[in-house]
């Protein structure tokens, strides 16, 4: 079972910021299979990011992801007041079929 | 537009069954796509429990497999969710999602539902 590491736990930035959130697997893992979504307070996640670095339809370009092998980064350019949120990465595993997410990133207001 | 809806108990008792139910609108599940059940605990993270395709084959979490059963039925355009032997561990927001592409993307989530384990 492939685990998604998510670093920092904790992220404090001001609006205007840039943002780079870090998801590593414990194997390497395909560029197709990785994805991103936030998630606000009492929301369910939304999808921001798949295959490593497609946006999502309707997803700002402010959002990108980049990565390959165990190495992932989700970047916010500049951060808007409405991404303060909490971040998760998820991988897909084709040996069982299944989803693994990682444990989170929260982007703070500082 | 697709729009999914939980439903079910929001109260389950220790050693019983949790069962819940996923209305879709706006898709017909028989057309295709893979359909899961997502969790999340009281301010932890998200855990996936297992997903059925169309055709209805199902996939699971292996540390849940034991006592997870999904179904569909397409007559209704709806899936379901029996999770057994429940404790208070599975205490959590219950998402039904759909999914698809190579990656198995979540493109579309329910709003949720709580469903607290507890005597």
């Amino acid at each position: 079972e492939i685990v998604l590491t998510q670093s920092p736990g904790t992220l404090s930035l001001s609006p205007g910021e840039r943002a780079t959130l870090s998801c590593r697997a414990s194997q390497s893992v395909s560029s197709s299979y990785l994805a991103w979504y936030q998630q606000k307070p009492g929301q369910a996640p939304r999808l921001l990011i798949y295959g490593a670095s497609s946006r999502a339809t309707g997803i700002p370009d402010r959002f990108s992801g980049s990565g390959s092998g165990t190495d992932f980064t989700l970047t916010i350019s500049r951060l808007e007041p409405e991404d303060f949120a909490v971040y998760y990465c998820q991988q897909y595993g084709s040996s069982p079929p299944g989803l693994t997410f990682g444990g989170g990133t929260k982007v703070e207001i500082k | 537009q697709v729009q999914l809806q939980e439903s079910g108990p929001g109260l389950v008792k220790p050693s019983e069954t949790l069962s819940l139910t996923c209305a879709v609108s706006g898709y017909s599940i028989s057309s295709g796509y893979y359909w899961g059940w997502i969790r999340q605990p009281p301010g932890k993270g998200l855990e996936w429990i297992g997903s059925i395709y169309h055709s209805g084959s199902t996939y699971y979490n292996p540390s849940l497999k034991s006592r997870v059963t999904i179904s569909v039925d397409t007559s209704k355009n709806q899936f379901s969710l029996k999770l057994s032997s429940v404790t208070a561990a599975d205490t959590a927001v219950y998402y039904c999602a759909r999914h698809l592409g190579s990656g198995w993307r979540i493109d579309y989530w329910g709003q949720g539902t709580l469903v607290t384990v507890s005597s």
